[in-house]
């Protein structure tokens, strides 16, 4: 257990369903981050919030909206999805967003898989 | 462009020595990270080196070598729980932290 919960574990949707994947830490942090990892890819950012305000978007398509309703709240929505976008999401926290040594915790991640 | 590169698998035997290599080419350097991940667990917190120079903590280690744009991870004493995934990771110059690929490594009896 690191502080950051993410549900569900495990998401199997249609292309054309919609769905949301959830995040939540304990730990008082002020930044969270939605991660994308793929077999054999580095780990894309996709979306960083500090103190509830989106500071950044790394091109994501319009089909990922993120949502952070307070600062340990992190909601990514989902529709129509392609199969391309089967991966395991993580979200991560931290102190703070910006700082050399500001170390990154992250959840055990939403295995998604889209048919 | 941004690049960090890293053995993609290492192979190891219980109670030896590894070391795991990580070269990177960044825009600026704000610092190094490793991060351990367990088969369909978070990635967690290993080490950070900012200067050049060896930090150790307990059977692992992590190397900086600012000027060759190289780092590497030492774990001692293997043990089948280290079996696991090693992130490599850089922040460059505006604070974005840049992952590796990951080196899988399996450590056997």
């Amino acid at each position: 257990e690191t502080g950051v919960t993410q549900t569900p574990r495990h998401l199997v949707m249609g292309m054309t369903n919609k769905k949301s994947l959830k995040c939540e830490q304990h730990l008082g942090h002020n930044a969270m981050y939605w991660y994308k990892q793929s077999a054999k890819k580095p780990l894309e950012l996709m979306f960083v919030y500090s103190l509830e305000e989106r500071v950044e978007n790394n091109s994501v398509p319009s089909r990922f909206s993120p949502e952070c309703p307070n600062s340990s709240h992190l909601f990514l929505h989902l529709h129509t999805l392609q199969p391309e976008d089967s991966a395991l999401y993580l979200c991560a926290s931290s102190e703070r967003r910006i700082s050399g040594a500001n170390v990154l915790t992250f959840g055990a991640g939403s295995r998604l898989t889209v048919l | 462009g941004q690049n960090i590169d890293q053995p993609t698998e290492m192979t190891a035997t219980e109670g030896a020595i590894v070391q795991i290599n990580c070269t990177y080419q960044t825009s600026g350097f704000n610092g190094l990270f490793w991060y351990q991940q367990h088969a369909g667990e978070a990635p967690t917190f290993l080490s950070y080196n900012v200067l050049d120079g060896l930090e150790e903590k307990g059977r692992f280690s992590s190397f900086l070598s600012r000027s060759k744009g190289y780092s590497y991870l030492l774990l001692k004493e293997l043990q089948m729980k280290d079996s696991a995934s090693y992130l490599c990771a850089v922040r460059d110059i505006t604070d974005k932290l840049i992952f590796g690929t990951g080196t899988r490594l399996q450590v056997f009896p």
